[in-house]
């Protein structure tokens, strides 16, 4: 099965900052269709899980454009411009190239 | 609003079997996957397996092949998980979740039920 690896387990940001939260793939989820079968989601406490971005890049409807998806193959990245309270919360990346489908072991954000 | 509301927390006792409903409001169930996912220890992320609503057909992770049962009813517009033989190792929160087909994300997810295995 491909693996998902998100090496931070935390990371800690003011308000106003930018943080990217990397997610590194076991093998390329880059299909022969071009897009890479990735998926991003945030989980805020008392929630229901949301998603941020597909195909490792394009935001899902109402994601605010600070939410920013990128990389390709194997190595993906989610980043957070101008980071606020309200973005706390645990975030995942998702493969769906091949079954099982996996996830990332998550990473909490937490303000300094 | 599409919403997919999920029963209540759930006290199984070791060995017995438990079965999780996810109510579709909104939206006809039909019309798209239901999948579900167990997370443990209040981090980590298992997919369980999808239900195709219109046809009953089902797809689970191996590792969860005969622990999980996935079935619909589209009378209610409800999906179900049934767990079996259930331990320790199952006491997670589960979800539900809706696959958006052709763009290859969940769109939206249930609350999440917590079940504890105890005696």
């Amino acid at each position: 099965q491909i693996t998902l690896t998100q090496e931070a387990e935390s990371l800690w940001v003011s308000p106003g900052e930018k943080v990217s939260i990397t997610c590194r793939a076991s093998q390329s989820l880059l299909y022969t269709d071009g897009k890479d079968y990735l998926s991003w989601y945030q989980q805020r406490l008392g929630q229901t899980t949301k998603a941020l971005i597909y195909h490792a890049s394009i935001r899902t409807d109402g994601v605010p454009t600070r939410f920013i998806g990128s990389g390709s193959g194997t190595e993906f990245t989610l980043s957070i411009e101008d980071v606020r309270p309200e973005d706390i919360a645990l975030y995942y990346c998702l493969q769906t190239l091949k079954k099982p489908w996996t996830f990332g072991g998550g990473t909490k954000l937490e303000l300094k | 609003q599409v919403n997919l509301l999920q029963s209540g927390a759930a006290l199984v006792k070791p060995g017995a079997s438990v079965k999780l409903s996810c109510k579709a409001s909104d939206y006809t169930i039909s019309d798209y996957f239901i999948h579900w996912v167990k997370q443990s220890h209040g981090k980590s992320l298992e997919w369980i397996g999808y239900i195709n609503p219109n046809t009953g057909y089902t797809n689970y992770n191996e590792e969860f092949n005969s622990k999980a049962t996935l079935t619909v009813d589209r009378s209610t517009n409800a999906a179900y998980l049934e767990l079996s033989r259930m331990t320790s190792e199952d006491s997670a929160t589960y979800y539900c979740t809706r696959w958006r087909r052709i763009l290859y994300y969940f769109d939206h997810w249930g609350q999440g039920v917590m079940v504890t295995v105890s005696s």
